[in-house]
This record gives structure tokens, sequence and C-alpha cells, in this order.
């Protein structure tokens, strides 16, 4: 069955503070791996895109990677600010259908305390 | 232009009334998505468009009607909706790359309350 876990569930943090957001999926076979921040009552928007031969990839102070072999990936948050407080979604996709079918994770709920 | 635009942003209804959703997009996209999110949960695909075809209906009752007039526009149609379809609702358009997936865009959704 395909799947994407996210933890922790929730995390609190202190302005500046770095931290990691992990995500765990079975989705098969596989087409990319994408993080999206959606703020409360707002639609999701994406951070990054990963593909099977990325391992790396930065946009800012967002960093994810992703290891294809142990179907895991990581978003991590450096020196947050309080505008980082939002749900931080992990999306996979699979390459099994053209009409782009995602699996959604449950998110991980961040707040960022001054 | 990189935004997938909803109407409106907040709609309260009667469980008698009729009403529709808009989204639109001008990104040249051909899968054009609905999905329905309840607080703290992910979001739950709904129908997805494809060349302005339905595609997939993931079994959704038949009181919520798509419609895609064109390919930049996606509409929901809204008829005796019940108190448990209160959520937000959320429009997404994709696009095919050559050789690589491309990006889902997400509109901003519209919180929908049934009364």
């Amino acid at each position: 069955k395909n799947q994407v876990e996210q933890s922790p569930q929730s995390l609190i943090i202190l302005e500046g503070k770095n931290c990691t957001l992990q995500c765990n999926y079975t989705v098969s076979p596989f087409s990319n791996l994408r993080w999206y921040k959606q703020d409360t009552g707002r639609g999701p928007v994406s951070l990054t895109i990963m593909t099977f031969s990325e391992n790396t990839k930065s946009n800012g102070r967002y960093t994810a990677t992703l290891d294809a072999d142990t179907k895991q990936s990581s978003l991590h948050i450096t020196a947050s600010q309080l505008s980082d407080s939002a749900s931080y979604i992990c999306v996979v996709r699979d390459r099994g259908s053209t009409l782009g079918r995602l699996y959604f994770g449950r998110g991980t709920q961040l707040t960022v305390w001054p | 232009d990189t935004e997938v635009t909803q109407t409106p942003k907040h709609l309260v209804m009667g469980m008698t009334n009729k009403k529709s959703l808009k989204c639109e997009q001008h990104m040249g996209h051909r899968a054009m998505y609905w999905y329905k999110q309840k607080a703290k949960k992910p979001p739950e695909l709904m129908f997805v468009y494809s060349y302005e075809k339905l595609s997939i209906n993931e079994s959704v009752p038949s009181r919520f009607s798509p419609e895609c007039p064109n390919s930049s526009l996606l509409n929901l149609h809204l008829h005796a909706l019940q108190p448990e379809d209160s959520a937000l609702y959320l429009c997404a358009s994709r696009g095919w790359g050559a050789s690589r997936d491309t990006e889902a865009f997400f509109g901003q959704g519209t919180r929908l309350t049934v009364v």
C-alpha cells in the first residue's frame, strides 16, 4: 500500500534555531518527492521537488534530502523565523500514473516561538 | 504567472443552496485537480481533469459536480451539501515536461462552511 509517514507530528522551536523534519514513504514506483508549506486555511506552497537521482536540494533556508534506497527524506530549516510556523507536508508521486496521483503525509506542525 | 486562483476565498451556504467554486490558471497546465481538506488532515483527492476530460472521480457524492469548460478553468458545483462537507477545498494544476515531472501548483483554497 502506498503510504507517506511524517515525523514528528508537531514541533516547537525557538526563533533562530534549526530543525529537521522527517518523511518515510512506501510509494512505488517512485517518481518524485515534494515538500510543501501550508499555512492554516491556505493552500500548500511548494518548497522543493526532488526526483530519484537528486539527493539534496536547497531553497533559501530550506534544504531537502532524499535517500531513494531507504525511501526517506528530510527537510532541514535553518535559522528559523516566526513566519516558518506552518504545517510542512511531504508529498510523493508515483510513476505508475501520468495523471499525477499524489500521496500526502499528514504533515508536521511547526511552531516557532520568539 | 505561476498562480492558481480560487474564488471565493470563503463561502457559507445552507443545505438547500446551490453554489459554485471556481479555479483558474494560465500556466498552460492540462491536468487540474480538486482536493478536499479537513482540519489537521492531508488533502484528499476528489477529481482529476486531463485535457478538459474527467479522468478520475474518487467516488465523490453526486452533490459535488465538477466541470472543466476550458483548459484554464475548473469549476465545482455544489448542491444539497451536508454540514460534514464543510472543509477547505483546494484546486491544483500540473503540466508535463518533456523529460521530467513538473510542479503541482495549489490555489489558496475556498473555506466552505455548510450550515
